[in-house]
């Protein structure tokens, strides 16, 4: 079975400043996609950032990018001159043959002004 | 346009009520799904409908009652609901099941259901 695994439950960073969430997981299948959601207080899941197993490149989305590296199946997500507005859970998910997603328990992203 | 509506926002409902919740997309997406999520949780599955019909039940009690009429659109109606029912309900939408990029699920804005 497939496991996702955020093994930090809170990070902080200055406004500005960079910060790199963690996101490691467990498959065999060699086709599927990764994801980075973000949920502010307002609720909404919001899709980040998503990664095709199959492509080396790294996915970037202007401030988000992430650091793909298939053999080691970790998939972290960097975010770049971090904003107020960055502030949420962060949750790493992955989808291959069957569909579903697969969630981690979640990163609290807190910025400090 | 990546747009999923939920109504409503908030709902407020006794043990012995009857309510449902509703969702809706006109991204022409062919698979949506019902979700419920507890506070600092990530997202747990309830049921998927793909092309209306459903093809995922997880095991959730039968309080909870998914339909999908048609499309674009998805309820969940409740009945006889429990406290520990009270969380939030997230609606996503996806092209397909199919596999690969078309199962990138897009989500509404959700609604807090609180059971007394």
């Amino acid at each position: 079975a497939q496991t996702v695994t955020q093994s930090q439950p809170e990070m902080s960073v200055q406004e500005a400043e960079t910060v790199t969430l963690s996101c490691t997981y467990d498959t065999s299948e060699s086709d599927y996609y990764l994801f980075w959601y973000k949920q502010p207080p307002s609720r909404q899941m919001i899709l980040v950032i998503r990664q095709e197993a199959y492509k080396q490149q790294n996915a970037t989305e202007n401030r988000f990018s992430v650091n793909f590296q298939k053999a080691a199946k970790s998939f972290s997500l960097k975010i770049s001159d971090s904003q107020l507005g960055d502030a949420a859970m962060y949750f790493c998910a992955y989808i291959g043959s069957n569909y579903q997603l697969i969630w981690g328990a979640g990163t609290k992203l807190i910025i400090k002004p | 346009d990546t747009e999923v509506t939920q109504t409503p926002k908030h709902l407020v409902m006794g043990m012995t009520n009857k309510k449902s919740l509703k969702c809706e997309q006109h991204m022409g997406h062919r698979a949506m799904y019902w979700y419920k999520q507890k506070a600092k949780k990530p997202p747990e599955l309830m049921f998927v409908y793909s092309y209306e019909k459903l093809s995922i039940n997880e095991s959730v009690p039968s309080r909870f009652s998914p339909e999908c009429p048609n499309s674009s659109l998805l309820n969940l109606h409740l009945h006889a609901l429990q406290p520990e029912d009270s969380a939030l309900y997230l609606c996503a939408s996806s092209q397909t099941t199919s596999g690969g990029n078309t199962d990138t699920q897009y989500f509404g804005p959700g609604t807090r259901l609180t059971v007394l």
